[in-house]
């Protein structure tokens, strides 16, 4: 079951830019995570925030969690070429056994 | 280097023909899982085990078996393969459950068609 939904489907910026993307979850969750995914690869884990973070930081990604909204935001900033990938939010129900994953947000960094 | 190792990375076959897709990590991970990606339904979890000899079913375990005989390899096996088990499969593993606090370690993938 498809737990986090992100938004938008595409984004496309040019270099240095920053890139937001958005996700949106159903149920209260104890993580959520952040992953990358380039073309046809293995996802690759980015950061994880606890659900009593409010907010995030790894080198140029910024993660907010605001979880009465049960909703997520990740932030690159200055983007690069090499961040074009597509980034999924994946989240752990409260009592489940795995990662819930959305669809994802495909970002293309146009040089 | 710390990884999951799936194999083959690409396979053709045909229905019918029984195939088992390895994976292996070398990281003593006690939690492995196997997902199926498809275009526009995401990552679908098919099974998971949390322990050696502890296995069960995730959102779409129809068609497909697993095993954990030890802790480091969960193989993945199609007894009959079908058209519709055409998908991009990925070992993840992680320490423990992930509702602890742990993230996935991700294999490369491997892209199956079913003719």
């Amino acid at each position: 079951s498809q737990q986090g939904e992100e938004d938008p489907q595409a984004l496309s910026i040019q270099e240095g830019e920053n890139a937001t993307m958005n996700c949106s979850y159903k149920t209260s969750i104890n993580n959520l995570q952040w992953y990358r995914q380039n073309s046809g690869r293995g996802l690759v884990h980015l950061i994880l925030i606890r659900s009593n973070e409010r907010e995030k930081h790894s080198g140029r990604l910024r993660v907010t969690l605001d979880t009465s909204k049960k909703s997520s935001s990740l932030l690159i900033t200055a983007s690069r070429a090499a961040d074009t990938a597509s980034y999924f939010c994946a989240t752990d129900e409260s009592n489940d056994y795995k990662l819930s994953f959305g669809a994802g947000t495909t970002v293309t960094v146009r040089a | 280097e710390a990884q999951v190792t799936q194999n083959p990375r690409y396979l053709i076959t045909v229905t019918g023909k029984k195939l088992t897709v390895t994976c292996s990590q070398n990281m003593n991970h006690e939690y492995m899982s196997w997902y199926r990606q498809d275009p526009g339904l995401g990552l679908r979890q098919i099974y998971y085990s949390m322990n050696v000899e502890v296995t069960d079913k995730g959102d779409v375990p129809e068609g497909y078996k697993v095993s954990r005989k030890e802790k480091r390899n969960f193989p993945l096996i199609l007894e009959s393969p079908s058209p519709n088990q055409t998908s991009l499969y990925f070992c993840a593993s992680s320490p423990r459950l992930p509702r602890f606090g742990y993230g996935y370690t991700f294999g490369s993938g491997t892209r199956l068609t079913v003719v």
